[in-house]
C-alpha cells in the first residue's frame, strides 16, 4: 500500500448505531487530520494529531471521537448520529516541518462516503 | 474559519481549449497548493508553490504564487475530457498555523468532447 488509505469507502449506517472509520498512512509523515466535505461546502477541517497529540479540535460534536495510536494510523468513532452528518469524510497526512517552511503539504486519502439514514 | 476566494465556481469549456482559474486571500500565505479532485475520491495534489513570483509547471498545467503572496492562479492548456473535476486551491502559512491549510470554495470543471 503507498499513500493514504481510508477503510470502508461506504458505510451506511442507522442513527444508533456505532462505527469506526480508518485511515492509514504510508509515508512516514507526523501529523493527521481529519476533514468533513459535504456538498456545495468546502472541506472542513475537524481534528488535526501531531505526533499523535491531538492538537486541533474544530468544535467537532461530541458523536465524532478520533482516536490516533500511532503516527501511521488515524480512525474517527461514530455514535447515535445524525442525518446531517452524511457526508465524504477525508483523512490526510503530512509531514510539519516548520523550520524548513515547504513541504509540508497534506496527501489525502479517497475517503470514505458516510449515510446516516 | 477563514476562506479563500476561488473564481470561477464553474467552467464548461469545450476540449482543446485552455482554462484558467484564481484564488485571492485577504491574508499573505507562504505556501500555495493546487489539488484536483474526482467524484468519489479525496484531493490529489497537482502543484505546490513556495515562493512569491514562482511560476511552475506541471504537463499542460501551470500555476504562479503571486506576488502579493495573496493570490495564485492555474491554468491548464489543451484540455480534455479526464481533467473534469473539482480543483481547489489551499494556502499555508507555516510559520504560524504549521501545516494547517485553508481552502477555496473550489472549480468545478466540465469539458464537453
Amino acid at each position: 500500500e503507498t499513500g493514504v488509505t481510508q477503510t470502508p469507502r461506504h458505510l451506511v449506517m442507522g442513527m444508533t448505531n456505532k462505527k469506526s472509520l480508518k485511515c492509514e498512512q504510508h509515508l512516514g509523515h507526523n501529523a493527521m487530520y481529519w476533514y468533513k466535505q459535504s456538498a456545495k461546502k468546502p472541506l472542513e477541517l475537524m481534528f488535526v494529531y501531531s505526533l499523535e497529540e491531538r492538537v486541533e479540535n474544530n468544535s467537532v460534536p461530541s458523536r465524532f471521537s478520533p482516536e490516533c495510536p500511532n503516527s501511521s494510523h488515524l480512525f474517527l468513532h461514530l455514535h447515535t448520529l445524525q442525518p446531517e452528518d452524511s457526508a465524504l469524510y477525508l483523512c490526510a497526512s503530512s509531514q510539519e516541518n516548520l523550520l524548513a517552511g515547504r513541504d509540508n503539504e497534506q496527501f489525502f486519502g479517497p475517503g470514505t462516503r458516510l449515510t446516516v439514514l | 474559519g477563514q476562506q479563500l476566494n476561488q473564481s470561477p465556481q464553474s467552467m464548461f469549456i469545450q476540449e482543446g481549449e485552455d482554462v484558467s482559474m484564481n484564488c485571492t486571500s485577504s491574508s499573505i500565505f507562504n505556501t500555495w497548493l493546487w489539488y484536483k479532485q474526482d467524484p468519489g475520491e479525496g484531493p490529489v495534489l497537482l502543484i505546490a508553490l513556495y515562493k512569491a513570483g514562482e511560476l511552475t509547471s506541471n504537463g499542460r498545467l501551470t500555476a504562479q504564487f503571486g506576488i502579493t503572496r495573496k493570490d495564485s492562479f492555474l491554468n491548464i492548456s489543451a484540455s480534455i475530457p479526464s481533467d473534469v473535476g473539482i480543483y481547489f486551491c489551499a494556502g499555508q502559512l507555516v510559520e504560524t498555523s504549521g501545516s494547517r491549510l485553508t481552502f477555496g470554495e473550489g472549480t468545478q470543471l466540465t469539458v464537453n468532447p
